[in-house]
This record gives structure tokens, sequence and C-alpha cells, in this order.
């Protein structure tokens, strides 16, 4: 069974810019949370989505968006990039659909903002 | 405002010995707790989930308590090995939260050495 799978790995942009990350959750799962990691703050929940609908935010600016598509896939977008946007991005899916459950986490999209 | 407490200092240990982490948290009513593993580099992996009804649970070398009146998990490995090393993070869901939306500490890293 395929895990969680995150595009693109890296990447690098400059202030101001915006940037769009995907993230494929495992067959099934229909939850799908992001998660900002940076040595500072460690990691921080962004958002929750479930059958299309946002379900759950993290204390983030509006500047952070994502959605969900039909088949689970989830993008999460960050306009107007700041330097301290620079992190791991973390993507999760779950099984679980009323209660949270484990999370089964992809490699993250690593973002360096310049 | 809630809190969760990791050690930040790396955690040192012999191969061989038990390794305890510590959790604690505040202004925090969790339903249950879980404990992820994280590599250098890659997403965090699942190990265990406890209920708050639950004292304690078990898998393999590892074990995890629960102490809803301390307010405080410990996580246990056993015969510890060098390929244990890594950083540790506890997780409890938000109070009367429905969806996957975890709060992490801050983790602990810990380092067995041969």
């Amino acid at each position: 069974k395929a895990g969680v799978t995150q595009t693109p790995r890296y990447l690098i942009k400059t202030r101001g810019q915006q940037v769009t990350l995907s993230c494929s959750p495992i067959s099934g799962h229909r939850s799908v949370s992001w998660y900002q990691q940076t040595p500072g703050q460690g990691l921080q929940f962004l958002f929750e989505y479930f059958s299309e609908t946002q379900r759950n935010k993290g204390n983030f600016p509006g500047r952070f968006s994502g959605r969900q598509f039909s088949n689970s896939r989830s993008e999460m977008n960050v306009s107007t990039l700041e330097l301290g946007d620079s992190a791991l991005y973390l993507c999760a899916s779950s099984l679980r659909g009323a209660f949270a459950g484990e999370l089964f986490f992809g490699e993250g999209s690593r973002l360096t903002v310049l | 405002s809630q809190k969760i407490e990791q050690n930040s200092e790396a955690l040192n240990i012999q191969e061989g010995k038990t390794a305890t982490l510590t959790c604690n948290y505040t202004n925090y009513s969790p339903a249950y707790l879980q404990w992820y593993r994280q590599d250098p580099g890659r997403g965090p992996v699942f190990l265990l989930l406890i209920r708050e009804n639950e004292k304690e649970k078990r898998k393999e070398r590892l074990k995890v308590t629960f102490d809803t009146t301390l307010k405080q998990s410990l996580f246990h490995i056993t015969a510890s090995q060098p390929a244990d090393s890594a950083t540790y993070l506890c997780a409890l869901d938000r109070d009367n939260n429905a969806g996957n939306m975890l709060t992490f500490g801050g983790g602990t890293r810990l380092m067995v050495k041969p």
C-alpha cells in the first residue's frame, strides 16, 4: 500500500512569491492534515480537510490556505511568502473520520524562502 | 493557555538500557495521547496511542503510561538499541475536538550509544 506522497520535496522561492504544495493521501483515507515544522516552533497544525471540507484550522494567517479534491488529494498554498515561512511542510492522512486517530505522515516539502 | 512540554535536552543512554521520555501538559483534558518517532529529514511515524481511561499500553519493546491526574505521559523503550536513536514526539488532541487535529510537543532527541 503506497504511503502519503508529497510533492515537491524541495523548493526555493523568494519573498513575495507564492507556492503550492501537493499531498496524495493513503488510498481510502479521507482526512488530510497539514503541519508546519520549524526548529523554533516545532510541529504546528495548519488545517485539516475531510471530504473536501475544511474541518479544523490552526492559528496561521490567511496567506495560508488549502483545499481538498474529490479524490482526497490536497493542496496547500502560501501567498506573499515571507522569510519566516521557510519550513518543512508535512501532510498527514488518517483513516478515521469523526475522531482523531493515528496520523500517517509524508516525507514533507522543504520550503526555503530567500 | 494549553501547553505540552517535553525535555528539549537530548537523552543519551547506553545500549541495552531503558530509555524513559516524559511528556507533560497543562490546561488540557485530552481524550488520548499519541507518540511518534521522527528521524532527521523524515516525517513522523506513529508508534502508540493511549486513551484517557487506559493507564498503560505496550507494543514490543515500547511502553506508554498516561496519568491524567499528574497530566503526564511516560514513554519507555526497553533494551534500547542504536537504531532507536531519533526524536520522539508526543501529541494530544484538543478538547472536544472532532477531527484530526493534534498538538505536538517539541520532541526529545534520544541518542543510544553502542
